[in-house]
């Protein structure tokens, strides 16, 4: 299963600069999606979502783009904090019911 | 803010035996997963729940798991004959409202262990 894939395992941030973690699917059907931060022991926390009826969605230092012809999104945060350092995982559903989650993406930021 | 609590954080059981994870969704939450890690890999949709019925399951969700709510707060899943493929974290989320298009809340985990 393969439908939902985070091609960069781990990414490097200055403190101050902009993080992009990306995120490609392979199911046009997917029409909601969500990305999620963890921490080493915790659960998933919800970060931010779209509807495939918005390209944008932005909640305070967060944003997420979507480009359904391109079949990708990402996240952008701005400006990136060390407390940001954690995996970040996207996931899609095509009922808003079942997610597929990536294989996640570790961000540390370097203060 | 409301969490999702699950219990134990940890369970080690031999190959064979029967498991209960137990989860505490939030409490005005309507809809209930599971999902599961195994170590390495992606976090994978086991099953959802809505009034006291299974509303959509995975194919990992097979006849050796089932789900319950035996009482107003509490949520669990059982492994009726655990193999030692079923060694992974094991996560619990709910949604509140509709349920469908809204973000889920997940618990920190419980970890399984079979021996």
């Amino acid at each position: 299963d393969q439908q939902v894939k985070q091609n960069s395992p781990s990414l490097s941030v200055q403190e101050g600069r902009i993080s992009i973690l990306n995120c490609d699917y392979t199911n046009s059907m997917f029409d909601y999606f969500l990305w999620y931060k963890k921490y080493p022991a915790e659960g998933p926390t919800f970060l931010i979502s779209i509807s495939s009826i918005k390209d944008k969605n932005e909640d305070g230092r967060f944003t997420v783009f979507l480009n359904k012809s391109a079949k990708h999104l990402s996240l952008h945060i701005v400006p990136s904090q060390p407390g940001d350092s954690a995996v970040y995982f996207c996931a899609a559903s095509i009922t808003g019911n079942q997610f597929y989650f990536g294989t996640g993406t570790s961000l540390t930021v370097i203060p | 803010e409301p969490e999702v609590t699950q219990t134990p954080s940890h369970q080690v059981t031999q190959m064979g035996q029967e498991v209960i994870l137990r989860c505490v969704p939030i409490s005005n939450h309507l809809y209930f997963y599971w999902y599961r890690q195994i170590l390495g890999q992606k976090v994978e949709f086991l099953v959802s729940f809505y009034n006291n019925e299974i509303s959509e399951k995975s194919e990992i969700f097979d006849d050796q798991f089932s789900v319950e709510r035996p009482d107003g707060s509490n949520f669990t899943l059982k492994i009726r004959s655990t193999k030692l493929e079923d060694s992974a974290m094991y996560f619990c989320a709910s949604s509140d409202r509709d349920g469908y298009y809204q973000p889920q809340h997940f618990g920190d985990g419980t970890r399984l262990s079979i021996l």
